[in-house]
């Protein structure tokens, strides 16, 4: 069975600042796709960025972007001048291409940005 | 477009009662995932739901079940409810199994 582990389960970050999060994952198929979820306290998910397994280049969305390591098995999100509207609880998850849809998750990381 | 929608929004319900949910997906989606959120467990699937076929279903007792219905609305139901069932409920849906996945507001369920 697939696994997500987030080893941070919090951060905090100065505003302006540039911040990482750590994503490790376990699999055995060899293509996939994995995620980055953020659930702001109003607790509506949302997704910030996917990578696609058989891409090397990593994906990008304005400030956040990722570093994909496939043989790692490492997916970690780059946030690039935090903002405060970024505080929330980060997801990562995987999804295999093949039978469920179903998204694997880790257990999270709480990032706070101080002012 | 309206967003996936959840009701109820908050649930209390006690010991050995069941309970029903409703998740409306995006208009145009035919896909609806189910997860349950706990503090100890984190976000777990529970089923999967394309075509009102459920095409998967997670590790959780037969107490839970679900459906979808022609218009691609979903509901799970979980029958005796136990405390352990406290949790905030989360549907996503998207327009197929393969396609992003857009999560609704969650049902808050406390079990007393």
């Amino acid at each position: 069975a697939q696994t997500v582990t987030q080893s941070q389960p919090e951060m905090s970050v100065q505003e302006a600042e540039t911040v990482t999060l750590s994503c490790t994952y376990d699999t055995s198929e060899s293509d996939y796709y994995l995620f980055w979820y953020k659930q702001p306290p109003s607790r509506q998910m949302i997704l910030v960025i996917r990578q696609e397994a058989y891409k090397q280049q990593n994906a990008t969305e304005n400030r956040f972007s990722v570093n994909f390591q496939k043989a790692a098995k490492s997916f970690s999100l780059k946030i690039s001048d935090s903002q405060l509207g970024d505080a929330a609880m980060y997801f990562c998850a995987y999804r295999g291409s093949q039978g469920a849809q179903k998204l694997v998750f880790g257990q999270g990381t709480r990032l706070t940005i101080n002012p | 477009k309206a967003g996936v929608t959840q009701t109820p929004r908050y649930l209390i319900k006690t010991r050995g009662q069941q309970v029903t949910l409703s998740c409306s997906p995006i208009s145009g989606h035919r896909s609806v995932s189910w997860y349950q959120q706990t503090p100890g467990q984190g976000l777990q699937f529970l089923f999967e739901y394309f075509s009102e076929t459920q095409r998967n279903k997670g590790n959780f007792p037969g107490r839970f079940s679900g459906r979808q219905f022609s218009n691609s609305r979903s509901e799970m139901n979980v029958s005796t409810l136990e405390l352990g069932d406290s949790a905030l409920y989360l549907c996503a849906s998207s327009q197929g199994p393969w396609d992003e996945q857009f999560f609704g507001p969650g049902t808050r369920l406390t079990v007393l």
